[in-house]
């Protein structure tokens, strides 16, 4: 049973505002991610964590920036929203699987609309 | 550069039958995983099945079996017996040694009844 949060599940919001989107694991995991998705289309990878004070920016470039200054929490700020921005978010946390590779886990996922 | 391709946009299969998913993938690493993931309307991403890359045996779990051809870069799924819950978005997912995933276009499952 996977335990990874993520909230709000909805958002509809207005140009310009200022949002954090929260994603947090109570697993203990290192590694942790953010996708976006479009509707009806693949994840892209835009964020990704491995560990604390560790941040990097994944394959599809976005005006998001994320901090990682615990374990457990992972957010995701988007400085001035806007309507491009519209998509859903999802987060992952990772942890080394026996043999190889890794067992990840998603959230629920962010469903954001900007106005 | 590192890709995954899932060639069925949409899929259609009767209720009990077995239904195959393609997906083909291209990286130059030499270890690596390969995942598939079903994703309802709801939005959320669950987990079916795993392959490794120097696992000798094509995985299964339960229903879903995947068929890990290595040669041809090819790791489709299997649903065996569908039912009408595996109505559903399925995503091919290929993982780097970073962790990472790379995911594919997806494929839209109906199952008819």
């Amino acid at each position: 049973e996977a335990d990874i949060y993520q909230t709000p599940r909805y958002l509809v919001i207005g140009t310009g505002k200022k949002i954090t989107l929260e994603c947090s694991q109570t697993m203990g995991h290192d590694k942790m991610y953010w996708y976006q998705q479009d509707p009806g289309m693949e994840l892209h990878l835009i964020h990704y964590s491995y560990g604390v004070n560790s941040t990097e920016k994944g394959d599809l470039s976005s005006e998001s920036t994320v901090s990682r200054i615990r374990t457990e929490h992972f957010p995701l700020t988007l400085e001035s929203a806007r309507p491009s921005h519209t998509s859903q978010y999802l987060c992952a946390s990772s942890v080394p699987r026996t043999g190889s590779g890794y067992e990840q886990y998603f959230g629920p996922g962010t469903r954001l609309t900007v106005t | 550069a590192q890709k995954i391709t899932q060639t069925q946009p949409g899929m259609f299969v009767q209720e009990k039958e077995a239904v195959t998913l393609d997906c083909t993938y291209d990286t130059s690493d030499p270890s690596y995983g390969l995942f598939w993931y079903k994703q309802p309307s709801s939005g959320e991403m669950i987990f079916l099945i795993y392959q490794g890359s120097y696992d000798q045996q094509n995985a299964t779990e339960g229903r879903y079996s995947l068929n890990f051809q290595k040669a041809r870069k090819s790791a489709n799924l299997v649903i065996s017996a569908s039912q009408l819950g595996d109505s559903a978005m399925y995503f091919c997912a290929l993982e780097n040694q970073g962790g990472k995933l790379i995911f594919g276009q997806g494929t839209e499952l109906s199952v008819k009844p």
